[in-house]
């Protein structure tokens, strides 16, 4: 499954729109993006994912480059409840188990 | 339509004691799949089983631990002999067939004196 970068912090002010970067430049055909979270302390989140098409969802939205190298997550309208740790993982299934980075923490502000 | 169930939700453990965690997927789920969280540190995945199978192990310490998803009843991680360095989070996930997104519990903190 391919690697992700991911920078290790971000900054939104409230009712901001929330826009999370993910480098996936190794990303094969048949492998997915997906973006999980993971707030302080519970198990992690689902949030969204595509193969090609952009995805929205009532959650977020998915925009992935025409060359699939790269996407970005969007929260639309960021609440203090959305300050999390975000995850991008590039899963295909073939190894059957999501491999997690480090992440970015999102710190949603007043 | 209930979730990825974990308990206990907290566990505490004597050095040398053992330590059961259990983990009962979504209805429907035939792959569980755990993950441990050291403290301040990311998601590490351990194992992941289907019903009586254990299909990957390789991130499981090869010493004291061990893992089961019987073809009745939850799966249970089991830790023994726990030493100090095993106080972290154990998360459970759980999916349908294997190759779709994965359903998280909440979590077991297991803290060992």
């Amino acid at each position: 499954d391919a690697k992700t970068t991911q920078p290790p912090s971000m900054d939104c002010a409230e009712g901001r729109a929330a826009n999370l970067p993910c480098n996936h430049s190794t990303i094969s055909g048949n492998e997915y993006v997906y973006w999980y979270r993971q707030i302080h302390s519970q198990g992690p989140q689902y949030i969204i994912h595509g193969l090609k098409n952009n995805e929205t969802n009532e959650m977020a939205s998915l925009i992935i480059t025409e060359d699939r190298k790269s996407s970005t997550l969007i929260l639309p309208h960021a609440t203090l409840r959305d300050t999390a740790v975000y995850y991008c993982i590039g899963f295909s299934g073939n190894t059957g188990k999501l491999i997690f980075g480090q992440g970015t923490t999102l710190q949603v502000k007043p | 339509n209930a979730g990825v169930m974990q308990n206990p939700r907290h566990l505490v453990r004597r050095r040398g004691q053992e330590a059961r965690l259990r983990c009962s997927p979504m209805k429907g789920h035939s792959h569980v799949y755990w993950y441990r969280q050291l403290p301040e540190e990311g998601l590490k995945f351990m194992v992941y089983l289907q019903k009586e199978n254990i299909i990957d192990e390789s991130g499981m310490p090869k010493e004291r631990f061990s893992a089961e998803f019987p073809k009745e009843g939850p799966s249970i991680l089991r830790i023994q002999q726990v030493v100090r360095g095993d106080s972290a989070a154990y998360f459970c996930a759980s999916s349908p067939q294997g190759r779709e997104k994965l359903f998280f519990g909440s979590g077991t903190q297991l803290s060992v004196l």
